[in-house]
């Protein structure tokens, strides 16, 4: 979306090592990312979420930090597994109550 | 039980033809969406709902119209159907209009415009 961005647009991880996905976004009054994922052919899920009160958060092999002066977050997967291949969106909300979507991070893990 | 469902799955038709989409939550949700989520994956929210009432509208062509007969149901009509249109559509639903809480997706319907 135009006002948040994700990189990288496809990444690739040997199984068992670390896959990062950073996200920046444009409106500093922004206070809630989520991040969804979306295997092949089938529809968005949410995996994780962050408000902007906290700077990190981790759920098992996941983690989410934030940055609010520098208006970025990421998403940490550690010990890749070939489940974790996927379409992974990060979002932030706008003022308006609209989530807007990254372009979207392309995530194959080799086994 | 499924949560979100969406009818159909696969549409395919032609140029200039009229079309509808319908979604079903079952979560007891009060805000729904429609997304366009294109070749690209880059999903796009176009309309919300609340309670029937129309929250956001996104810049799109008048020829989409949603219809909310009630907080459970958000169907989505397209008039006069352009190859541009093809793309998948997801119907979304979440407690609050907020924004701020987890957003469940439909099985997405793939509309084919040929």
């Amino acid at each position: 979306g135009e006002n948040v961005e994700q990189h990288p647009s496809t990444l690739s991880v040997q199984e068992g090592d670390s896959a990062v996905i950073k996200c920046t976004y444009s409106d500093s009054a922004s206070n809630y990312f989520p991040w969804y994922k979306q295997e092949l052919g089938k529809r968005p899920q949410l995996i994780i979420d962050i408000r902007s009160n906290v700077g990190e958060k981790k759920d098992q092999r996941i983690a989410v930090t934030l940055n609010k002066t520098a208006k970025h977050f990421s998403l940490h997967i550690t010990e890749t597994q070939p489940e974790d291949s996927a379409v992974y969106f990060c979002a932030a909300i706008l003022n308006d109550y609209k989530l807007s979507f990254g372009a979207g991070t392309t995530v194959t893990v080799r086994a | 039980d499924t949560a979100v469902s969406q009818t159909p799955k696969y549409l395919v038709t032609q140029m200039g033809n009229d079309k509808s989409i319908k979604c079903e939550q079952n979560l007891g949700h009060d805000t729904m969406y429609w997304y366009k989520q294109d070749s690209k994956k880059f999903l796009k929210i176009m309309f919300s709902y609340n309670n029937k009432e129309l929250i956001i509208n996104e810049t799109v062509p008048n020829r989409f119209s949603p219809k909310s007969p009630d907080k459970a149901h958000l169907n989505l009509h397209i008039n006069s159907l352009e190859l541009g249109d093809s793309a998948v559509y997801f119907c979304a639903s979440s407690p609050s209009y907020s924004g701020r809480d987890e957003q469940y997706f439909g099985p997405g319907t793939r509309l084919t415009v040929t």
